[in-house]
């Protein structure tokens, strides 16, 4: 199947600083790609869907300033946490739709201090 | 509203036995339905996908069922692993594909 990778696996920051977050596709293209937050014990809640070339799409509530989307190139999305404060903290993951299944990335565990 | 409820939350089982998770659903459009295995600390993998024409669909152990008419899935696990211990999530896709609607998941822990 598709594969998903993201980087770093897990980051630990202090409040205030920034953290970014990639996503990339290693075996395939991906025009869109989505990232999603998941709180403990909670399911994965779409925050935003990354649009190769253009604007990231932003679920209702999410702060688009705050959480900075660029899709570059067609196998590469970033999200940036700006100004993190430990509300932030959680466990972000990107997905992508090469075909009908959904892969996901391997997750990104945020800690902010 | 689109919802998608689980049950259990969660379930402690022995090894090498049978269970089986609960998924119901109230979201329209629909367009399929999808189950996922999360182990801890990592993305969602996915398990079966289901179209509304479809009853069962089956992944080695994992064998989903499809009920439309009473928006009604299940997903049966047979001779448990301890591999299988995580978390599973039924998602149901409107007409759009990307537009997803997560069920809480249930939590499967495998006793050895």
């Amino acid at each position: 199947g598709a594969v998903v990778s993201q980087h770093p696996s897990w980051v630990i920051c202090k409040s205030g600083t920034s953290v970014k977050i990639e996503c990339r596709s290693l075996d395939f293209q991906a025009t869109t790609m989505f990232w999603y937050r998941q709180f403990p014990k909670q399911s994965l809640m779409l925050m935003a869907t990354s649009n190769e070339g253009s604007k990231a799409t932003y679920e209702q509530g999410v702060e688009k300033d705050k959480f900075l989307i660029n899709h570059a190139s067609l196998t590469l999305s970033t999200l940036t946490v700006t100004s993190a404060h430990p509300e932030d903290s959680s466990f972000y993951i990107c997905s992508a739709w090469p075909e009908e299944t959904q892969y996901f990335g391997p997750g990104t565990r945020l800690l902010v201090l | 509203k689109n919802q998608v409820e689980q049950s259990p939350q969660s379930l402690i089982i022995l090894e090498g036995k049978n269970c089986t998770l609960q998924c119901n659903y109230t979201v329209s459009p629909f367009s399929n339905l999808r189950w996922y295995k999360q182990d801890t600390g990592r993305g969602p993998v996915s398990l079966t996908i289901m179209t509304f024409s479809e009853n069962t669909k089956s992944n080695g152990r994992y064998t989903a069922t499809l009920d439309a008419d009473t928006k009604q899935s299940s997903l049966h696990i047979t001779a448990s692993q301890l591999s299988d211990s995580a978390s599973y999530i039924c998602v149901v896709s409107l007409d759009s594909n990307y537009q997803l609607i997560w069920g809480a998941g249930t939590k499967l822990i495998i006793k050895p």
